[in-house]
């Protein structure tokens, strides 16, 4: 079975500018979360799909990132303008549904450098 | 604070040798707990899962215990090889939070030949 699939895996930017991941869940999954991971930190949860709709964004920085799930399978993320904070990497996970047992499988991430 | 807490941060273990990685956790109820393998430019890799009801599960080489009263969890790691190189990120399942998974800082493991 095909994992998630992300892309770019690496990307380079000046602060300012933008940026837009991609991600292909696993085939059948309803369920899709981006998260952002600091170097030496855990996952920390973006934003949650079930389907095309949203379930959990409440950690989303609305201010300057975006998230779109069209027609429930991939989905984009966009940071619109990156700051140097910013700089990580951006895992897309998901999973069957959102019960408590489902496993959610990572994508390898998007790795993030913003100077 | 962090509600999951690793520890320790990294470690470096010889070939062939054993380890215990700690996993203490503030938060509850919670619905599961997990252990996830993530090599380095890799997204993790769930490795077990137990409810609060388990207090051991085994997936190969590794075991990993759960004490729901002291809120503490750990993965052992029997006979390690080159390929348990890896962060190790404990993450607990918040059965408050729409089931919403929390996750530790990860255990940074090191195994040299």
């Amino acid at each position: 079975e095909a994992g998630v699939a992300q892309s770019p895996r690496y990307k380079i930017i000046e602060k300012r500018q933008s940026v837009a991941f991609w991600c292909n869940p696993i085939s059948g999954h309803a369920t899709l979360y981006w998260y952002q991971q600091i170097l030496g930190q855990g996952p920390k949860l973006l934003i949650q799909f079930q389907n095309n709709g949203v379930v959990d964004d409440s950690q989303l920085p609305k201010d300057r990132f975006s998230a779109e799930r069209l027609k429930g399978v991939d989905s984009t993320l966009k940071i619109q303008p990156a700051k140097l904070e910013d700089s990580a990497v951006y895992l897309c996970a998901s999973s069957f549904s959102r019960g408590v047992m489902n496993e959610q499988f990572f994508g390898p991430g998007t790795r993030l450098t913003v100077l | 604070k962090n509600q999951v807490e690793q520890s320790p941060q990294s470690l470096i273990i010889l070939e062939g040798k054993n380890c215990t990685l700690q996993c203490n956790y503030t938060v509850s109820p919670f619905s599961n707990l997990r252990w996830y393998k993530q090599d380095t430019g890799r997204g993790p890799v769930s490795l077990t899962i137990m409810t609060f009801s388990e207090n051991t599960k085994s997936n190969g080489r590794y075991t990993a215990t759960l004490d729901a009263d002291t809120k503490q969890s750990s993965l052992h790691i029997t006979a390690s090889q080159l390929s348990d190189s890896a962060s190790y990120i404990c993450v607990v399942t918040l059965k408050a939070a729409g089931n919403k998974l929390t996750f530790g800082g990860g255990t940074r493991v090191l195994v040299k030949p």
